[in-house]
């Protein structure tokens, strides 16, 4: 059953556009995560949040931006979208630590043309 | 930071036969081992884990091993059905890199029928 609820499922702009994703999960876990899974299904950590704050941010464009109000909701927003960007993002959640079950959405696939 | 190596990277077996993935990491202070099973379409789910206080966990026709001396770890299914068809990544997180777990570049195993 589903837990961690991703919106939309998918998504086409065009490069330069500004897109939003967003994350909820239901589990009562304090850490979310977003990874990135590209064409060749590396998956690749982006942010994670612990009770809303960032804990992990790896290299990434700073174009990306994540925002979380809650430990229960983490968004992630891409300004001015690149041809790169196109992938699945993987929204997780776990409980505290790095040694706890992540639980995954559905993801959002990315594409821009 | 982890980086987690993974082999091979396809992986075709006959069903009934067992299916062997290895990874190695470079963190040795990684302690927490999991293992992710990916279908076509779907969001990738745990399907076993181990910790460093392990050398060998089994649950289901799923066996992994841990070496951390040689900082290597294993997945082994036994008796594949065509079933077990999907992406299979590892991943090693270690608790003073908490909130982050690094995946391995993933196997695709194919059992034929």
């Amino acid at each position: 059953e589903t837990a961690v609820f991703q919106t939309p499922n998918y998504h086409v702009t065009q490069v330069g556009n500004e897109v939003s994703f967003n994350c909820k999960q239901t589990l009562g876990h304090d850490t979310m995560y977003w990874y990135k899974q590209d064409s060749k299904k590396l998956l690749k950590i982006m942010f994670s949040y612990n009770n809303k704050q960032l804990i992990v941010n790896e290299t990434v464009p700073r174009r990306f931006s994540p925002q979380s109000s809650d430990k229960a909701h983490l968004n992630l927003r891409i300004k001015s979208v690149e041809p790169e960007d196109s992938a699945v993002y993987l929204c997780a959640s776990s409980f505290t630590g790095g040694s706890e079950r992540l639980f995954f959405g559905h993801g959002t696939k990315l594409s821009v043309l | 930071g982890e980086q987690v190596e993974q082999l091979p990277s396809i992986l075709r077996v006959q069903e009934g036969s067992s299916a062997s993935i290895n990874c190695t990491y470079e963190n040795s202070a990684s302690n927490y081992f999991p293992w992710y099973k990916q279908e076509p379409g779907e969001n990738p789910k745990l399907i076993i884990d181990i910790r460093s206080n392990m050398e060998r966990k089994q649950t289901q026709g799923l066996i992994v091993l841990l070496d951390k001396k040689a900082k290597r770890f294993s997945l082994h299914i036994t008796d594949t059905q065509p079933g077990d068809s999907a992406m299979y990544f590892c991943a090693a997180s270690a608790s003073n890199m908490g909130y982050k777990l690094t995946f391995g570049t993933g196997t695709s195993l194919l059992v034929d029928p």
